[in-house]
């Protein structure tokens, strides 16, 4: 069964530094999401992404994120200089067309520690 | 704006017991729910949704969830806890016209022996 997939499983970087995490979306999805979790925390919308442009994005999303979709299979989510509050779990998922009664298929997510 | 309450962070059930999870929504106009379900390292799996048509929703796994507009609630069943439900669920919910889910703050399951 086609699944999202998303590497690294775990990346620490120092704060101020640029991250990059990526994510293969199923092969026949449109459109595209990231997501976060703070520990503890409710899981938070990012921002979504159809037909390389960015569709709709949360107050979360602010200038030192972005979000590009390299070479029509990876998705990634830069994170340009790094907070201490940036820590979480980054989910990245994809659905197959808009819609939202359509269900997004998640990937088991990326563990960001900023030290 | 939409908001999601998920009543218990931990919930205990006993193997074989009935599983209750509960997910009250906050809209006034019947969003479309979800229940994910995370096991340990792995990503969120969808478990059932709801989108205005039968109010008693069958998933996978055995679950059900019935939406009650009455409630603004969207809980979770299952008749007979196993021990390989242990894991982390998630409502959900999406207003028309939106791409973005709103997250509820998950129940974590343990089922005992």
């Amino acid at each position: 069964e086609p699944e999202v997939t998303q590497t690294p499983s775990h990346q620490v970087t120092q704060m101020g530094q640029e991250v990059i995490l990526r994510c293969v979306p199923i092969s026949n999805h449109l459109y595209f999401y990231w997501y976060r979790q703070i520990l503890g925390q409710k899981v938070e919308f990012l921002v979504s992404f159809y037909n390389n442009e960015i569709s709709e994005k949360s107050e979360i999303f602010d200038d030192q994120f972005s979000v590009e979709r390299p070479d029509g299979s990876n998705f990634t989510l830069k994170i340009r200089s790094t907070k201490l509050e940036d820590s979480a779990m980054y989910f990245c998922a994809s659905s197959p067309t808009s819609g939202s009664s359509y269900e997004q298929y998640f990937g088991p997510g990326t563990r960001l520690t900023v030290t | 704006a939409q908001s999601v309450t998920q009543l218990g962070s931990h919930v205990s059930v006993s193997e074989g017991a009935l599983v209750l999870l509960r997910c009250n929504y906050s809209s006034s106009v019947p969003p479309y729910l979800f229940w994910y379900v995370q096991y340990p390292n792995q990503g969120l799996q969808l478990l059932l949704k709801y989108t205005s048509a039968a109010t008693l929703v069958k998933g996978i796994n055995g679950f059900e969830a019935e939406f009650k507009k009455s409630e603004t609630s969207f809980h979770l069943t299952k008749p007979s806890a196993h021990m390989s439900d242990a894991a982390e669920y998630f409502c959900a919910v999406s207003d028309e016209g939106t791409y973005k889910y709103i997250f509820g703050t998950g129940t974590r399951l343990k089922v005992l022996a």
